[in-house]
């Protein structure tokens, strides 16, 4: 079984700056794999960026970029240079296993909101 | 790439009718689809496993007779709210996995479904 906490129900953050979202996981699966997913209010869920547990290095995509830190099991997610558009709802999920079925389980979400 | 679609998007209803919702992975085959149910300000909650081929696995607390699910393609899942409530009133998202995807375990996901039951 997985765990994963999210313990910032919501942010603000100013435009331009940098914002870390939080994510610690839990799970006695050897081999995983974390995501992050944007939900803004239209309800569809954007994928965002992959980490895997065997990547020895921290997974980027575009402004996204994920601390992964394995012996700590977290995988925070930093937005650079936020935009108005960034703000929305953020779940950090894991899973990937084949052993599960591949399923993945859901944080409780980070709402975010870019100030201008 | 990795496109998934859903319809409807919103759908009003009568108390005790059925619902279709459709789930469809528009450029990539997926074999393996999942249903989500997500309740207002919450998260997502994985209602059952569905694969082509083959009875959907369904999660614990999930009536299966209630949500039927179908995977009759190697694109096309759907999942069927039977004699609905106003209970089941919420909003129904699907994800499917693309295998031949990079990487390979992610789910992309449908724009959802928001089920009103009056």
């Amino acid at each position: 079984a997985q765990k994963i906490t999210q313990t910032q129900p919501g942010m603000f953050v100013q435009e331009k700056e940098a914002v870390t979202l939080d994510c610690t996981y839990d799970t006695s699966d050897q081999s995983y794999g974390l995501f992050w997913y944007k939900q803004p209010s239209s309800g569809e869920m954007i994928f965002l960026i992959y980490q895997g547990s065997y990547d020895e290095q921290n997974a980027t995509e575009g402004r996204y970029s994920l601390n992964f830190q394995k012996a700590r099991k977290s995988a925070n997610l930093v937005i650079s240079a936020s935009q108005l558009g960034d703000s929305a709802m953020y779940f950090c999920a894991a899973g990937g296993s084949k052993a599960a079925g591949n399923k993945l389980t859901f944080g409780g979400g980070t709402r975010v909101l870019v100030k201008p | 790439g990795a496109v998934v679609s859903q319809h409807p998007s919103r759908v009003i209803c009568k108390s005790g009718t059925s619902v279709k919702i459709e789930c469809r992975s528009l450029d990539f085959q997926a074999t393996t689809m999942f249903w989500y149910r997500q309740f207002p300000k919450k998260s997502l909650m994985l209602m059952a496993t569905s694969n082509e081929g083959s009875k959907a696995t369904y999660e614990q607390g999930v009536e299966k007779d209630k949500f039927l699910i179908n995977h009759a393609s190697l694109t096309l899942s759907t999942l069927t709210v039977t004699s609905a409530h106003p209970e089941d009133s919420s909003f129904y998202i699907c994800s499917a996995q693309d295998p031949s995807g990079s990487p390979q375990d992610t789910q992309y996901f449908g724009p959802g479904t928001r089920l009103t039951v009056l």
